[in-house]
C-alpha cells in the first residue's frame, strides 16, 4: 500500500459545528503532516506530527486541533471555524520527519458557511 | 521564507520536451531541490528531487547550474497528462533537526496536443 487517504472528500460545515478530517497510511511512515491550500496557492504547512508526537505547530489557530492516535491514524478536529477557513486540506506522510519521501493525499475540500 | 521563483505558466506541444525553470538564488549548501507536481483535484505527486549532481529518473531530468543558483525540471515527452502544477521546493533545515518543504508558487504547465 503506497497511499495516503483522506476523508471524506468534501465537507460543508457551519461555523458552530464541530468535524474531523481523518487522514491514514500504511507504509510505515513515522512522520505526517497537515497542510492547507488555498485556491491556486502552494500549500502552506500546519502540523508536523514525528513518531506519534506533535513536533511543529505552524503558529495554527486553537480551532484547528490535530490528534495523532496511532502511527497510520492522523486526524484534524474542527471547530468554530471562519468562512476564510475553507481550503483544500492535505495529509501527507514520509518515512521520518524532513526526508525524502513526502507522499500526499488527495486532500479533503473544506467549505465553511 | 520565500526560496523559490517559477514562471507562472508555460505550454508546450505534445510529444516535445518540457522545461521547466526554477530560480533559487539564496539556497544554502545543505537545502535539497525537490520538484512535485499538482494534477486538478489530486495532492502533490513527487517527482525527483537532488542536491548538486544532476538526477535523472523514469519520470524526469533535474539539471542543478554549477553555483545551485537555478534548476530545470526536464519532461523529455511530454503528454496530454503532464498538464499540471510544477512546484519546485526547496527543503530547508530547521533548529530542531527536522526539515520543512518550502514550496515555490508553481509553474501552471499545459501540454498541448
Amino acid at each position: 500500500d503506497t497511499e495516503v487517504t483522506q476523508t471524506p472528500k468534501h465537507l460543508v460545515m457551519g461555523m458552530t459545528n464541530k468535524k474531523s478530517l481523518k487522514c491514514e497510511q500504511h507504509m510505515g511512515h513515522r512522520a505526517m503532516y497537515w497542510y492547507k491550500q488555498k485556491a491556486k496557492k502552494p500549500p502552506e504547512l500546519m502540523f508536523v506530527y514525528s513518531y506519534e508526537k506533535l513536533s511543529i505547530n505552524e503558529s495554527v489557530p486553537s480551532r484547528f486541533s490535530p490528534e495523532c492516535p496511532n502511527s497510520s491514524l492522523l486526524n484534524l478536529h474542527l471547530h468554530a471555524l471562519q468562512p476564510e477557513d475553507s481550503a483544500l486540506y492535505l495529509c501527507a506522510s514520509s518515512p521520518v520527519a524532513g526526508g525524502y519521501g513526502y507522499t500526499f493525499g488527495s486532500g479533503t475540500r473544506l467549505t465553511v458557511v | 521564507d520565500a526560496k523559490t521563483t517559477q514562471p507562472p505558466s508555460m505550454d508546450c506541444a505534445e510529444g516535445r520536451a518540457a522545461n521547466l525553470p526554477c530560480n533559487h538564488s539564496t539556497i544554502s549548501g545543505n537545502e535539497y531541490v525537490y520538484w512535485y507536481r499538482q494534477i486538478h483535484s489530486q495532492g502533490p505527486q513527487y517527482i525527483i528531487h537532488g542536491l548538486k549532481n544532476n538526477e535523472t529518473n523514469e519520470m524526469a531530468s533535474l539539471i542543478i547550474t554549477e553555483d545551485r543558483k537555478s534548476s530545470t525540471l526536464i519532461l523529455p515527452h511530454a503528454t496530454l497528462r503532464d498538464t499540471a502544477v510544477y512546484y519546485c521546493i526547496v527543503r530547508v533545515p530547521r533548529m530542531d533537526s527536522s526539515y520543512k518543504l518550502i514550496f515555490g508558487s508553481g509553474t501552471r504547465l499545459l501540454v498541448r496536443p
